[in-house]
């Protein structure tokens, strides 16, 4: 079966501060890959996704993540967070079967 | 064009009690997902209709949990007997196909069920 580890469960950081949140997941098999957002009072949104080529995929907002197959890693970044980063971030995978399944998320706040 | 809607926003109900929560997915999307998602968890999956049919229900955690999508649009998530420990926001979700790179799923914004 397939899960998903989301290494740092609540992260504060500056404005203009880097930011990168690690994601591994366990599946031998060819995934597709993806990180949603929860903004507050909000629902799950897409970041971006990877299925296939290019490992280093761009997303909105100026978040980009890297597939790293050998080390199973999916992890998010962005150069410079602004203080609407402030979200609740989900990594997840979807292996054959079509349901995602989706790390225990990470908390970023980003503070002026 | 409109998202994933959901019905009720919120729900809540004494325990023992049946529930319906309701989902509509976008027009023309034909794979339609439950997920629900605990305090402090991301989202677990349900099951999955690709059209009328449940492809995969793997996930509903036992025989008190029930799911319909009899016209291929609406579905409707049904929890009978309601225990505490079903308190959570079920989420729903549906994308265009199942086939990749039209298997994005969209959320809808979940419906709160709290069991007293």
């Amino acid at each position: 079966a397939q899960s998903v580890s989301q290494h740092n469960h609540h992260v504060i950081l500056s404005e203009a501060a880097s930011l990168e949140l690690g994601c591994n997941y366990s599946y031998g098999g060819t995934v597709n890959l993806f990180w949603y957002v929860q903004y507050p009072g909000q629902h799950l949104q897409l970041l971006l996704k990877y299925f296939s080529g290019d490992p280093l995929v761009k997303g909105i907002k100026g978040f980009e993540a890297e597939f790293i197959k050998s080390k199973f890693s999916f992890n998010l970044r962005k150069p410079s967070v602004q203080w609407s980063d402030t979200a609740e971030y989900f990594c997840a995978v979807n292996a054959a079967a079509s349901k995602l399944t989706f790390g225990t998320g990470t908390r970023l706040q980003v503070t002026l | 064009g409109a998202g994933v809607s959901q019905t009720p926003s919120n729900k809540v109900t004494e325990k023992g009690k049946y529930v319906e929560l309701r989902c509509d997915p976008i027009s023309g999307h034909t794979a339609l997902y439950w997920y629900r998602q605990s305090l402090g968890q991301g989202p677990e999956f349900l099951i999955y209709f690709q059209g009328t049919g449940a492809a995969d229900d793997s996930g509903l955690p036992n025989d008190r949990f029930f799911a319909v999508r009899p016209e291929g649009s609406v579905s409707t998530l049904k929890i009978q007997r309601t225990e505490r420990g079903d308190s959570a926001v079920y989420l729903c979700a549906s994308s265009l196909t199942t086939s990749r790179p039209y298997n994005e799923q969209f959320f809808g914004p979940g419906t709160r069920l709290t069991v007293l």
